[in-house]
């Protein structure tokens, strides 16, 4: 069946630094892909999407971009600061079906200044 | 509303009790979802609504759990005789188009449900 795998955390880094978060799938067909973020006491937001092979979503300085190749959708930015700190979840939605999400288990990332 | 709202936002109660959770979704979204969440795991779909009617429900973790949508907006999720292993964040999450993978959904921020 359909599974998303991602980094374990949690994850510290330093305000400035360079964030990646591993994310890969496991799908039949053509899964859309997403990275939703909870900040804290927050619901669940979402970061970006990327609908088809090779496409990149970007906001809020993040990144990440649908390589079927490797069945991977890393999360990417460039330069952190202490307000990225939440949860980050990696999600596919198979477009066979009723926009159902499967979720990774989250990753923690905490900033420090 | 502007989001999606679920209530209550906390709620503790005894084993074998039964509870009822709240969704109001975006007024016009057809498509509700009701997810769980486990400590330190991704949110796990539990039932699809498409309408009033429950689409797929193939999530839903044994009998005791059951979901309604009499009127195609609110949702109620149920939860017979409770259990310790029910404690959880309960998710709810809508969608203007039913179908089709890459639209978004919209979460609420959850029901903390503690079963003592």
């Amino acid at each position: 069946g359909n599974s998303v795998t991602q980094m374990e955390g949690p994850v510290t880094l330093s305000e400035e630094a360079f964030l990646t978060i591993n994310c890969t799938y496991t799908a039949t067909g053509y899964p859309s892909l997403f990275w939703y973020v909870q900040y804290p006491g927050e619901g669940l937001q979402l970061l970006l999407k990327a609908t088809k092979a090779d496409d990149k979503g970007s906001n809020k300085g993040f990144e990440a971009t649908y390589r079927k190749e490797t069945t991977s959708f890393h999360l990417e930015k460039g330069s952190v600061q202490v307000s990225d700190s939440a949860v980050y979840f990696c999600a596919l939605s198979d477009q066979g079906s009723q926009g159902n999400l499967i979720f990774g288990k989250g990753t923690k990332l905490s900033v420090k200044p | 509303g502007a989001g999606v709202s679920q209530t209550p936002s906390n709620k503790v109660t005894e084993k074998g009790k039964y509870v009822e959770l709240r969704c109001d979704p975006i007024s016009g979204h057809t498509a509700l979802y009701w997810y769980r969440q486990s400590l330190g795991q991704g949110p796990e779909f539990l039932i699809y609504f498409q309408g009033t009617g429950a689409a797929d429900d193939s999530g839903l973790p044994n009998d005791r759990f059951f979901a309604v949508r009499p009127e195609g907006s609110v949702s109620t999720l149920k939860i017979q005789r409770t259990e310790r292993g029910d404690s959880a964040v309960y998710l709810c999450a809508s969608r203007e188009i039913p179908t089709g993978g890459g639209s978004e959904a919209f979460f609420g921020q959850g029901t903390r449900l503690t079963v003592v």
